[in-house]
């Protein structure tokens, strides 16, 4: 497709499992941004690529969360031994680097 | 301190009247983005325009109009004759420099209501 596709649209897990949102930027975005949305609150800054260069993983909250990028296209974010807290949507995101970010549809993860 | 602040958190309006969404930002870069997005009620969201730091001639886009201004560091987002489809969360960001990357801090969003 021509958006960003994020993979899966919901996911629930039992507390303490791990889990990994995937998300397919646009075709020839060098930039690639992790949000996260709380209920009722605003998007929260996770982690950056930018082509080959080192991702600034500034905003992740926690070692538990780790993202990769692999041939500079698709992402993964993983989050370890997840918490309650967790629970929120996570927003992938696909630019040219200080353009404008196309979002994805957003992975909803409910921990209980 | 907030980068960007959107002080309003939530707006009810009746349909056709005129509204204004109000972004104040903060930066000591001179070179900067400023980006409004709509999220309706599916969540996705949507990209309305972007404003770099030395551009700031106004904008409008059919029912839209965009006021930068940087004296008062703010750029406001105007809908005209507003229709229930307006209905969403509104988000500002701004994209500054950093260590040689632009990533976008958003506001915490407007709730727009259009009342029929």
């Amino acid at each position: 497709g021509a958006g960003v596709s994020q993979s899966p649209s919901n996911k629930v897990t039992e507390k303490g499992k791990d889990v990994e949102l995937r998300c397919d930027p646009i075709s020839g975005h060098t930039a690639l941004y992790w949000y996260r949305q709380s209920l009722g609150q605003g998007l929260e800054f996770l982690i950056y690529f930018q082509g080959n260069s080192a991702p600034d993983k500034s905003g992740l909250p926690s070692d538990r969360f780790s993202a990769e990028r692999t041939g500079g296209s698709v992402s993964t974010l993983t989050i370890q031994r997840t918490q309650q807290e967790d629970s929120a949507v996570y927003l992938c995101a696909s630019g040219g680097g200080y353009t404008e970010a196309f979002f994805g549809q957003g992975t909803r993860l409910t921990v209980v | 301190a907030q980068k960007v602040t959107q002080a309003q958190t939530e707006i009810s309006v009746v349909e056709k009247e005129d509204v204004t969404l109000d972004c104040v930002y903060e930066t000591r870069d001179t070179t900067y983005y400023l980006f409004w997005y709509k999220q309706p009620p599916s969540g996705e969201l949507v990209f309305l325009i972007r404003r770099n730091s030395f551009d700031e001639q106004n904008e409008i886009s059919g029912r839209y109009s965009w006021n930068f201004q940087k004296s008062t560091s703010s750029f406001n987002f105007t809908i005209t004759a507003s229709q229930v489809v307006d209905s969403a969360v509104y988000f500002c960001a701004l994209s500054e420099a950093r260590r040689g990357s632009y990533i976008p801090t958003f506001g915490r969003g407007t709730s727009l209501i259009v009342h029929p």
